[in-house]
């Protein structure tokens, strides 16, 4: 149980393109997801927590109009890059978290990743 | 101070040795940890939580928590060359903030043959 999927796992695009990627929870229903960024052999970084039906909520220092989020169902959330330049380049990794049991025995569970680059 | 702090290691351990890996956190009034493994070039898995202090074990793993000292620990028992990997541990603080975990900067392990 508790799967998310990440599409795609990798994009290669040019300077100035938008890219969307998507994060469905398969099996569960995830009122939450989280979008973070991870730079080669660096921890992750939290870019925004996506709520459902609502706006996201963007950590210090991440451009939401550069990172545009949507979450629009209980089991899709999207997010998109918009304008990549070079700098964008990295590992984008979504997680979600269900909204079942107690709230403090609800792991967040990730998907694959996506590895992007701009070339 | 790091709200969650993790040796960034790398930890090496010959083969079926025991790895143990460490992570203290700040705030007291934390509620539930996790570790997470993560491969590189690979996004994390979940490999156990806790949320009682005492010991937690699920197969070869064991988690440690102890809410006095602030510390939470992973053991690793018979360590295999595919437990080679970065260790993250995350901490859940509180029902709002959209329940989300904090995490270190993770423990690199690395199992010898």
């Amino acid at each position: 149980g508790a799967v998310v999927s990440q599409h795609p796992s990798w994009v290669i695009c040019k300077s100035g393109t938008s890219v969307k990627i998507e994060c469905r929870s398969l099996d569960f229903q995830a009122t939450t997801m989280f979008w973070y960024r991870q730079f080669p052999k660096q921890s992750l970084m939290l870019m925004a927590t996506s709520n459902e039906g609502s706006k996201a909520t963007y950590e210090q220092g991440v451009e939401k109009d550069k990172f545009l989020i949507n979450h629009a169902s209980l089991t899709l959330s999207t997010l998109t890059v918009t304008s990549a330049h070079p700098e964008d380049s990295s590992f984008y990794i979504c997680s979600a978290k269900s909204g079942t049991g107690v709230w403090f025995n609800q792991p967040q569970h990730f998907g694959d990743g996506t590895r992007l680059s701009i070339l | 101070q790091k709200e969650v702090e993790q040796n960034s290691g790398p930890l090496s351990v010959p083969e079926g040795a025991i790895a143990s890996l460490n992570c203290t956190y700040s705030d007291r009034g934390s509620q539930s940890f996790f570790w997470y493994r993560q491969y590189s070039g690979k996004s994390p898995e979940l490999i156990m939580f806790i949320y009682s202090n005492g010991d937690k074990e699920d197969g070869r793993f064991t988690a440690q928590l102890n809410k006095a000292s602030q510390y939470v620990s992973l053991l690793i028992r018979d360590s295999q060359p595919s437990d080679s990997a970065t260790y993250l541990c995350a901490v859940k603080k509180s029902r709002t903030n959209a329940g989300k975990s904090t995490f270190g900067d993770g423990t690199t392990l690395t199992v010898k043959p």
